[in-house]
């Protein structure tokens, strides 16, 4: 299974915005990388995913690393609502068996 | 539509009984699975399937069964609850190609005494 590698916790003032690395070395060419996030109480919501290129939504944008081994999930404004576990997942052609790790642990600080 | 339901919200079972929890999606999905999470853990794949009639066994299988007769329905069955069960269960679904999202479910808490 593919691995990636987060920090337990990471805070963050209200209205800044937020980088939540995440570490995939065994990346593969063909793997995804899938962000999602839990609130509390919560099933895991999808926030976005790319391959190569960097991506933006309406939620996040996700900057990928050159070589892949590693990515971040930017928040541009962090909100009170955006307190939440954020996982960092591949995804392999492979059959979609999405291992999720513990996550990051976002607070936001009012 | 309604996306990935789970049934029910809250069960409490005693040592050895069994039980069915239920996901049912309206998406037309063909990969469903099901995860659990444990206090302050991440979420651990239990079983996947990739389409009606295709079943196969993630992180911790034991003590779980599966089924897929149906694409919309991914029933997980414990037929003899153990204390080291007691988790909240998730569904997800998804259309099948790995890059994807998963849709989840709302949860099931399952305590078992």
């Amino acid at each position: 299974d593919a691995k990636t590698t987060q920090p337990n916790s990471m805070e963050s003032n209200e209205e800044e915005p937020v980088h939540l690395p995440c570490n995939h070395s065994t990346i593969s060419g063909t793997d995804y990388i899938h962000w999602y996030r839990q609130l509390p109480s919560q099933g895991p919501e999808y926030v976005i995913h790319g391959l190569t290129s960097n991506v933006n939504n309406r939620m996040a944008s996700l900057a990928i690393a050159e070589d892949r081994k590693s990515s971040t999930l930017i928040l541009h404004r962090a909100t009170l609502r955006d307190a939440a576990v954020y996982y960092c997942i591949l995804s392999t052609d492979t059959g979609n068996q999405f291992y999720f790790g513990t996550g990051t642990s976002l607070t936001v600080i009012p | 539509n309604a996306g990935v339901t789970q049934t029910p919200k809250f069960q409490v079972l005693k040592t050895g009984q069994s039980m069915t929890l239920q996901c049912a999606q309206d998406m037309n999905h063909e990969y469903m699975s099901w995860y659990r999470q444990d206090p302050g853990m991440g979420l651990r794949l239990i079983h996947y399937s990739v389409g009606a009639g295709i079943t196969d066994q993630g992180e911790v299988p034991n003590g779980y069964n599966v089924s897929r007769s149906t694409t919309e329905d991914f029933p997980l069955r414990l037929l003899s609850a153990a204390p080291s069960q007691t988790s909240v269960y998730f569904c997800a679904s998804s259309s099948g190609q790995h890059n994807s999202p998963l849709h989840f479910g709302n949860g099931t808490r399952l305590t078992v005494t």
